[in-house]
């Protein structure tokens, strides 16, 4: 069974850095991208980037440029969402997703909440 | 950036009855298009992709159709679990990008 399983809810303060994963189970992890999706409260969804773990080949979404850096370790089969310094527009549930190739997001993760306030 | 505008904004309708959802794109993708269920707690659920293909362990009563700049999302017979949020992404240019979405509620 394919699973994406992201780690728990994160409070922080405005200026503070943060790192986020996904671990993937029950399929070959290199060989599919994990893509990473903010919900804002509220709100619809938006893609940020995407990490293809065969080849660390990474893409942006140029709202998410120099905001955000995505990781992924194959040891593990995880992928990472990380920020050096977070602010409070950041305050959002993010989503980890699974893409086979080009084509779309056949399964995605539970969602990380993460809050950013003073 | 080829931005998607989905149609209306809010559906509310009784279940049994038939949900017909827009999505155009600013461009033209083909048939390069997705579509999502969200409900409330939830995450997203992949339902159709590449405009008309049911993902795995879709229901019949969901249907895609479309190409170029114009798709919909037809739910056939609305079930009591069918109401939520519904998104369209395309995959046919980065950045990938989503709809704002159509919230079908209960009339």
């Amino acid at each position: 069974e394919v699973q994406l399983v992201q780690s728990g809810t994160e409070v922080k303060e405005p200026g503070e850095s943060l790192k986020i994963s996904c671990q993937g189970s029950g399929y070959n992890f290199p060989s599919y991208g994990i893509a990473w999706v903010r919900q804002m409260p509220g709100k619809g969804l938006e893609w940020m980037a995407i990490i293809y773990p065969r080849n660390s080949d990474i893409r942006y979404s140029p709202s998410f440029q120099g905001q955000v850096t995505v990781s992924a370790d194959r040891s593990i089969s995880t992928a990472y969402l990380q920020w050096s310094r977070l602010r409070a527009s950041d305050t959002a549930m993010y989503y980890c997703a699974r893409r086979d190739g080009d084509y779309f997001f056949d399964f995605w993760g539970q969602g990380t909440l993460v809050t950013v306030s003073s | 950036e080829i931005v998607l505008t989905q149609s209306p904004a809010t559906l509310s309708l009784s279940a049994g009855e038939r949900a017909t959802l827009s999505c155009r794109a600013s461009q033209s993708i083909g048939v390069l298009l997705a579509w999502y269920q969200q409900k409330p707690g939830q995450s997203p659920r992949l339902l159709i992709y590449d405009a008309s293909i049911r993902a795995t362990g879709i229901p019949a009563r969901f249907s895609g159709s479309g190409s170029g700049t114009d798709f919909t999302l037809t739910i056939s017979s609305l079930e009591p679990e069918d109401f939520a949020v519904y998104y369209c992404q395309q995959r046919s240019k980065w950045p990938l990008t989503f709809g704002g979405g159509t919230k079908v509620e209960i009339k």
